[in-house]
């Protein structure tokens, strides 16, 4: 099976600008969860989604955003963007997002906003 | 809150020593923890987890709630252990995962 693909694998932007991240999960994968990773605060839990539902949510302003679409592909978007916005963006995707399943984590997409 | 503390950010050991990475974690409920490990290039992936008791490439963790910890172990370290190490904990069953800081484990030849 194909992994977690993440695209674009790099992006560059500037402040004020909003940006749009996609994620394909491997294939019967239901849940989708994204991550930020930076120096600073490392690896951080921003949403999941199961089912093209939002389902958990980390500690984000709402300027971070997701969706996930009928064939389990999901997108985030970040609106306004800042220079703290510069970080990898993960995303993981799992079966059902259940307790016994595991999480396959994506390339990434390095984000660098200028 | 939740919180999971890797105490070292940097390790390194000598081939066939034994490698210790602790990790100590936060929460009030049943937790599950997780090791994941990151090698050069490669994306982030799950090494073990608590509740498989299990041990992969020599890798064993033991779940200590009296301690809190959930610290990894390997008796005889190799050089392809060299890769960043993070601990996780994941609570209520939620997909939701958070992670300590990582450690970068160093096996010198």
């Amino acid at each position: 099976k194909a992994g977690v693909t993440q695209t674009p694998r790099y992006l560059i932007k500037t402040r004020g600008q909003q940006v749009t991240l996609s994620c394909s999960p491997i294939s019967g994968h239901r849940s989708v969860s994204w991550y930020q990773q930076t120096p600073g605060q490392g690896l951080q839990f921003l949403f999941e989604y199961f089912s093209e539902t939002q389902r958990n949510k980390g500690n984000f302003p709402g300027r971070f955003s997701g969706r996930q679409f009928s064939n389990s592909r999901s997108e985030m978007n970040v609106s306004t963007l800042e220079l703290g916005d510069s970080a990898l963006y993960l995303c993981a995707s799992s079966l059902f997002g259940g307790a016994a399943d595991t999480q396959y984590f994506g390339p990434g997409t390095r984000l660098t906003v200028l | 809150a939740q919180r999971v503390t890797q105490p070292e950010k940097l390790l390194s050991v000598f081939k066939g020593a034994p490698v210790e990475l602790k990790c100590n974690y936060s929460y009030s409920g049943s937790p599950e923890l997780f090791w994941y490990v990151q090698y050069s290039r490669q994306r982030l992936q799950l090494l073990l987890r608590h509740i498989s008791r299990e041990s992969i490439k020599g890798f064993t963790a033991d779940l200590n709630k009296g301690e809190t910890s959930f610290h990894l172990k390997k008796p005889f370290a190799q050089e392809e252990d060299s890769a960043m190490y993070y601990c996780a904990l994941r609570y209520q069953g939620a997909q939701k995962l958070v992670f300590g800081q990582g450690t970068r484990l160093t096996i010198n030849p």
